[in-house]
């Protein structure tokens, strides 16, 4: 089945450090792709959608320049969280569709990224 | 509009019982409804999807019923088990984006 991987899997780092995300679909190509953000005991919140070859689109209320967002290939796309600061952290998850069924769907999950700024 | 309701938010069931978990919507533009079975520290995985020229999909022992009309979905899942305690998400997809608006989830507890 469709497999989409996450690395690192828990990353802790210091206020003002930038951290980078990775999300690779391993066994099929995605031109697209989708951030979300899931706060502890909440529900997942797109962040933005990452376009292969082209600039990421960005939901209302998320900062462009603060999460950054590189489509680099149909298989790596990755986000950056600029000088992250404590209230950054939070469980970072990737989506890509598989293109087996409707549309961009379904989508299939990575296992997250635990993002805990000290 | 662009809200997705669930409910309960959490429910305990007795292994063998059915768990059942409610979904409203408002937009009539959604037309995909996903839900998602999400382990801690993990993230969400696909149970079951269905889309609104079906009234229902069955796939195990995961049930989607859809009632277009009024604007409801639920997931039904028979025979629970302990191994099915984790928390669900429904979801919807609005048809020209492809976006997934998700429900707030429910934690379901199966009990033996």
């Amino acid at each position: 089945g469709a497999v989409v991987s996450q690395h690192p899997s828990w990353v802790i780092c210091k206020s003002g450090t930038s951290v980078k995300i990775e999300c690779r679909s391993l066994d099929f190509q995605a031109t697209t792709m989708f951030w979300y953000r899931q706060f502890p005991k909440q529900s997942l919140m797109l962040m933005a959608t990452s376009n292969e070859g082209s600039k990421a689109t960005y939901e209302q209320g998320v900062e462009k320049d603060k999460f950054l967002i590189n489509h680099a290939s149909l298989t790596l796309s990755t986000l950056t969280v600029t000088s992250a600061h404590p209230e950054d952290s939070s469980f970072y998850i990737c989506s890509a569709p598989s293109f087996t069924g409707f549309r961009n769907q379904p989508q299939h999950f990575g296992d997250g990224t635990r993002l805990s700024i000290l | 509009q662009q809200q997705v309701k669930q409910s309960p938010q959490s429910l305990i069931v007795q292994k063998g019982g059915i768990s059942i978990i409610n979904c409203a919507y408002e937009n009539t533009a959604f037309d995909y409804f996903p839900w998602y079975q999400q382990f801690p520290g993990k993230g969400p995985a696909l149970l079951i999807a269905i889309r609104p020229d079906v009234s229902e999909k069955k796939e195990g022992r995961f049930t989607i019923s859809f009632n277009k009309s009024a604007k409801q979905f639920s997931l039904h899942i028979m025979d629970s088990q302990p191994g099915d305690s984790a928390t669900y998400f429904c979801a919807a997809s609005i048809w020209n984006t492809d976006k997934l608006i998700f429900g707030t989830g429910t934690r379901l507890q199966v009990f033996p």
